[in-house]
């Protein structure tokens, strides 16, 4: 069985602030990694995955995240938020080639203020 | 491509009532998923299936059913609804088993449902 937590249920921030919302695992087996977002009522959209390969992942809107296999940790990372970034974000972790028992963390919700 | 679609957006039940809550996809993903999502909680999953025809249980499947005739399809059914049930239902799908396909082995979720027992 595998475990998420993100360390930080709200992470409020000044816009073009660099922000990170941390998120560490718990597995036994190798993982894949993803972060999802979530605006105002809205379904989740996918904003980067790690899967193999390079540990530095880049994905849409900007962010990025790094997979940190010693420390278990997969962190997210925008160097410059915008309002419009204000949502919640999900970590989720699955063993690696079974997608279908993906864990997911509690969310953290990031607020960009003026 | 739609991608993963769920009906209907809202819906206020009494308890006691049944209803079902529909969900299809057209990216002709074999792995479908049902999660509920409450408030601080994350997102719990509810019931999957890896095929048309199979289906099983996930952390939270009690008061819930499933099933799934065809690859599009995969509505869930709440029988006497009960105000623990009022939470946001995301569907999702997935494709698994091809390591050349760019959306292998990652979940798309739908819009949500929100319900609400009362």
């Amino acid at each position: 069985a595998q475990s998420v937590t993100q360390l930080d249920s709200q992470v409020p921030v000044f816009e073009e602030a660099p922000v990170e919302l941390r998120c560490n695992y718990s597995s036994s087996v190798s993982v894949y990694l993803f972060w999802y977002v979530q605006y105002p009522n809205q379904g989740l959209q996918l904003l980067l995955k790690y899967l193999s390969g390079s540990t530095l992942v880049k994905g849409i809107n900007g962010f990025e995240a790094e997979f940190n296999k010693s420390q278990t940790s997969f962190h997210l990372r925008k160097p410059s938020v915008h309002i419009s970034d204000t949502a919640e974000y999900f970590c989720a972790v699955s063993p690696r080639g079974s997608n279908y028992k993906l864990t997911f963390g509690k969310g953290t919700l990031l607020t960009v203020n003026p | 491509n739609a991608g993963v679609t769920q009906t209907p957006k809202f819906r206020i039940l009494k308890i006691g009532q049944s209803m079902t809550l529909q969900c299809a996809q057209d990216m002709n993903h074999n792995y479908m998923y049902w999660y509920r999502q409450d408030p601080g909680m994350g997102l719990k999953l509810i019931y999957y299936s890896v095929g048309a025809g199979i289906t099983d249980k996930g952390e939270v499947p009690n008061g819930y059913n499933v099933s799934r005739s065809t690859t599009e399809d995969f509505p869930l059914r709440l029988e006497l609804a009960a105000p623990s049930q009022t939470s946001v239902y995301f569907c999702a799908s997935s494709y698994s088993l091809d390591p050349d396909r760019e959306d292998t082995d990652t979940q798309y979720f739908g819009p949500g449902t929100r319900l609400t027992v009362l």
